[in-house]
């Protein structure tokens, strides 16, 4: 069954301090990866994507990993903002073969305080 | 100013009672899409449109109903057929359906049912 499991499922932080997301999938076939940055109440923004090929890729602050023979993925945030608090969701593409269906993660929703 | 627009932003229904929420993009996107977002839970395609005047059933379809007869408009009607409709709905497009086009999302309408 494909599915993309992310952990914590929460987090606080002081404002200042790096974090790490993590996101373990078991979709197969693979095609990519993205991260999402959802604000609540809010539609995604998409931060990152890579493909089987890629094993980094950073965005500003955003810096996101993938290991494709482990099927793990992680995101790093640096000198985390309060713009920062919002739910990070870790999205899964499986290929043409499987129509590009898109298979989700439910989020880390992340709280940085001040 | 370019993206994707979803009215109204909140939605109240009586048991019983079809409702439409609108989506409308200027992107000029061939493909769009409709999910539903539960707390805890990672986003589920509803429906998607690869191209006008077509479309097609995603994961959880029962008790919703779609049109693409524009291009830039694909609203989903929300049926009394679905008994939990109560969540989260996002709409997204993309310049095609292929995988490596991003999704970008619409701010999202939620309705609860009274």
């Amino acid at each position: 069954k494909n599915q993309v499991e992310q952990s914590p499922q929460s987090l606080i932080i002081l404002e200042g301090k790096n974090c790490t997301l993590q996101c373990n999938y078991t979709v197969s076939p693979f095609s990519n990866l993205r991260w999402y940055k959802q604000d609540t109440g809010r539609g995604p923004v998409s931060l990152t994507i890579m493909t089987f090929s890629e094993n980094t890729k950073s965005n500003g602050r955003y810096t996101a990993t993938l290991d494709a023979d482990t099927k793990q993925s992680s995101l790093h945030i640096t000198a985390s903002q309060l713009s920062d608090s919002a739910s990070y969701i870790c999205v899964v593409s499986a290929g043409r073969e499987y129509g590009n269906k898109l298979v989700f993660g439910a989020g880390t929703i992340l709280r940085v305080k001040s | 100013d370019g993206g994707i627009t979803q009215s109204p932003k909140y939605l109240f229904r009586k048991e019983g009672q079809n409702v439409t929420l609108s989506c409308e993009q200027n992107l000029n996107h061939d493909a769009m899409y409709w999910y539903r977002q539960d707390p805890g839970q990672g986003l589920r395609l509803i429906y998607y449109s690869q191209i006008v005047n077509d479309f097609q059933k995603g994961d959880i379809a029962e008790g919703y109903s779609v049109s693409r007869e524009k291009k830039e408009s694909f609203p989903l009607t929300v049926t009394s057929a679905q008994k939990n409709p109560t969540a989260f709905y996002l709409c997204a497009s993309s310049r095609t359906s292929g995988s490596l086009d991003e999704q970008f999302f619409g701010p999202g309408t939620r309705l609860t049912v009274l």
